[in-house]
């Protein structure tokens, strides 16, 4: 049972747009949610973090909502870059299992000039 | 910055070969993790450990051991490699962030080829 899913494995928008990804999950426990991002051959690093008990957190141009009813959480890129093309993954954890994630598939951003 | 380094960035072995993956921090992080990356299956947690001597499994231990002898050192073991265990290996450790999470940082990973 894969609890965290991301169901998008691709999106491409234009340069200056707005990017949406989103991000499914199903285990209520979980009180973090954090995404990543990840270009070749590197690692994943970590992008932007939402708790449980907030809606949204917005960083720069980065925002992640939280809707916790619908279990659901999406990150909105805006104005999307070329530098922003990158394989994006969802995370989730919860309190009682502190630091141990659970990670959706990731959804390859490409954003066009 | 947070360092974590990868003993190698690519590995060729052959099928029946033990592997040593070895991961080191320098941030004196409690928790370090190794994943595998494998495409349309995102990363998948293959063990953990809270602390030095201390090991937990995820979800896919099958056919891995972990060591954690050192706080900053966490080692990933083959004991027979299979061409299945072909992937992209990532290491990580964990440290608490300001807003409660805990924010994981990872290495630049091993890709191995198992032949």
């Amino acid at each position: 049972d894969q609890q965290v899913k991301q169901n998008s494995p691709s999106l491409s928008v234009q340069e200056g747009r707005i990017s949406i990804l989103n991000c499914d999950y199903t285990n209520s426990m979980f009180d973090y949610f954090l995404w990543y991002k990840k270009y070749p051959a590197e690692g994943p690093t970590f992008l932007i973090s939402i708790s449980s008990i907030k809606d949204k957190n917005e960083d720069g141009r980065f925002t992640v909502f939280l809707n916790k009813s619908a279990k659901h959480l999406s990150l909105h890129i805006v104005p999307s870059q070329p530098g922003d093309s990158a394989v994006y993954f969802c995370a989730a954890s919860a309190d009682t299992n502190a630091g141990k994630s659970t990670f959706g598939d990731g959804t390859t951003l490409t954003v066009k000039p | 910055d947070v360092k974590v380094t990868q003993s190698s960035r690519y590995l060729v072995k052959r099928t029946g070969e033990k592997v040593f993956l070895e991961c080191v921090q320098d941030m004196d992080h409690e928790n370090m993790f190794w994943y595998r990356q494998d495409p349309g299956l995102g990363l998948r947690l293959i063990y953990f450990s809270y602390d030095v001597k201390m090991k937990e499994k995820g979800d896919i231990p099958e056919g891995y051991s972990v060591s954690r002898e050192k706080k900053e050192r966490f080692s990933l073991i083959l004991e027979s490699a299979s061409t299945n265990q072909t992937s992209m290996y990532l290491c990580a450790s964990s440290l608490q962030g300001r807003q409660g999470h805990y924010e994981q940082y990872f290495g630049p990973g091993t890709r191995l080829t198992v032949t």
